[in-house]
């Protein structure tokens, strides 16, 4: 069965340090992955997308996410985080069969200043 | 950047009445979607709808949801008698293509049954 996980329910990190958050998944079949950010009180919002092309993706506000096919792992990164980052952050994937998202449980990303 | 807009952002009702959660989504996207996340846990799928039927479902979206697309630019649910554990915000979503397109959602309805 696919799934989705992502280590770590709150991750805390200081103004200006590296922000990691981590996502693997367990698929059969190539997946499509993407990572959403969610600001309180708002919708899920499309950081960055992989569907088979460059295994490492930019999206927007210098984020950017790496696949690797042998750890099944698409780790998002941000070289320096700004006090604006602090939000829950989904990593989710789809596949050719249904289109549906299935995601993670989410990370709480907080940045201290 | 378009928008998918869903209406009310925020509906408190009693346990056993029917709400109905209403959507507009992207005009030319042909894919929408129900996702719902009950507070604390991860945004779940419900059901996917294509050219004007269901075309997958998960196990939560039993015989008391249902989904319409009425005039062809609103998506609803419809969720027949509510209980308590239906508390949750509830996001559509809709895309152009099935698979490896960005899904657009909106900001959500939560759902509170008393």
């Amino acid at each position: 069965a696919q799934s989705v996980t992502q280590l770590g329910s709150h991750v805390s990190v200081s103004e200006g340090a590296l922000v990691l958050l981590r996502c693997n998944y367990s698929s059969s079949v190539p997946p499509y992955l993407f990572w959403y950010v969610q600001y309180p009180n708002q919708g899920l919002q499309l950081l960055l997308k992989y569907t088979s092309a460059a295994t490492l993706v930019k999206g927007i506000n210098g984020f950017e996410a790496e696949f690797k096919k042998s750890e099944t792992s698409f780790h998002l990164t941000k070289p320096s985080a700004h006090m604006s980052d602090a939000a829950e952050y989904f990593c989710a994937v789809s596949f050719n069969q249904g289109g549906k998202l299935i995601f993670g449980q989410g990370t709480e990303l907080s940045v201290k200043p | 950047e378009p928008e998918v807009t869903q209406t009310p952002s925020h509906q408190v009702t009693q346990m056993g009445q029917e709400v109905i959660l209403r959507c507009v989504p992207i005009s030319n996207h042909l894919y929408f979607y129900w996702y719902r996340q009950i507070l604390g846990q991860k945004v779940e799928f419900l059901v996917s709808f294509y050219n004007n039927e269901i075309s997958e479902k998960s196990e939560i979206f039993d015989d008391q949801f249902s989904v319409e697309r009425p005039d062809g630019s609103n998506f609803t649910l419809k969720i027949r008698s509510t209980k308590l554990e239906d508390s949750a915000m509830y996001f559509c979503a809709s895309s152009e293509a099935l698979s490896g397109q960005r899904a657009f959602f909106g900001q959500g309805t939560r759902l509170t049954v008393v």
